[in-house]
């Protein structure tokens, strides 16, 4: 069974543009979580979505959004990027957090680096 | 708001010791995780624990649940190089989120 699997692995941008990552989640779950990972904050939960819809969010601009397909993948989009933006990205599948003893699976994130 | 607190946040120990790092939480939550994470890569589920009094064991590692104190432990047992990394507990309420992270270095 393929893991979670996110694209691209390394990112290079410059202030004030955007850019969007992708997550494939492991077939079958429904659920896709987006976390910020940084030196100083550590892991910072962005938001998740299930069946396509937004199910919670956390204090992050509105910069960042994100969408969930049919197919479970999810995408993720920062506007106007700023120095701060620099981070590890990762993404979190589950089928939904339903079911006991469920946990999530992360994907290897992408390193996203703002010059 | 759920606040989740680990420590201590950097550990550097002796191979053989025992130690335990601490998580604790702001509301109530009867759903913790323990991960743990290898320099440039990416999290590894540990543990689930779900009820108060839970208790569960792999390998070098245990980790135990008091909801009503809300604390949760990770207790190492006779510690080994491999262990070396970093160690995340994650609470459970309307979303997963994260304490800061334990850095454990273990000195051969």
């Amino acid at each position: 069974k393929a893991g979670v699997t996110q694209t691209p692995r390394y990112l290079i941008k410059t202030r004030g543009q955007q850019v969007t990552l992708s997550c494939s989640p492991i077939s079958g779950h429904r659920s896709v979580s987006w976390y910020q990972q940084t030196p100083g904050q550590g892991l910072q939960f962005l938001f998740e979505y299930f069946s396509e819809t937004q199910r919670n969010k956390g204090n992050f601009p509105g910069r960042f959004s994100g969408r969930q397909f049919s197919n479970s993948r999810s995408e993720m989009n920062v506007s106007t990027l700023e120095l701060g933006d620099s981070a590890l990205y990762l993404c979190a599948s589950s089928s939904g957090r339903t079911a006991t003893n469920e946990k999530l699976f992360f994907g290897s994130g992408t390193q996203l680096s703002v010059l | 708001e759920l606040k989740v607190e680990q420590n201590p946040l950097f550990l550097s120990m002796q191979e053989g010791k025992n130690y335990t790092i601490y998580c604790n939480y702001s509301t109530t939550s009867d759903r913790l995780y323990w991960y743990r994470q290898d320099p440039g890569k990416s999290l590894e589920s540990l543990f689930v624990l779900l009820s108060n009094g839970a208790v569960k064991q792999e390998g070098r590692l245990m980790a135990s649940l008091d909801t009503k104190a809300r604390l949760s432990t990770l207790h190492i047992t006779a510690a080994v190089h491999d262990l070396s990394a970093t160690y995340f507990c994650a609470v459970e309420d309307d979303k997963i989120i994260f304490g800061k992270g334990t850095r454990l270095h273990i000195l051969p």
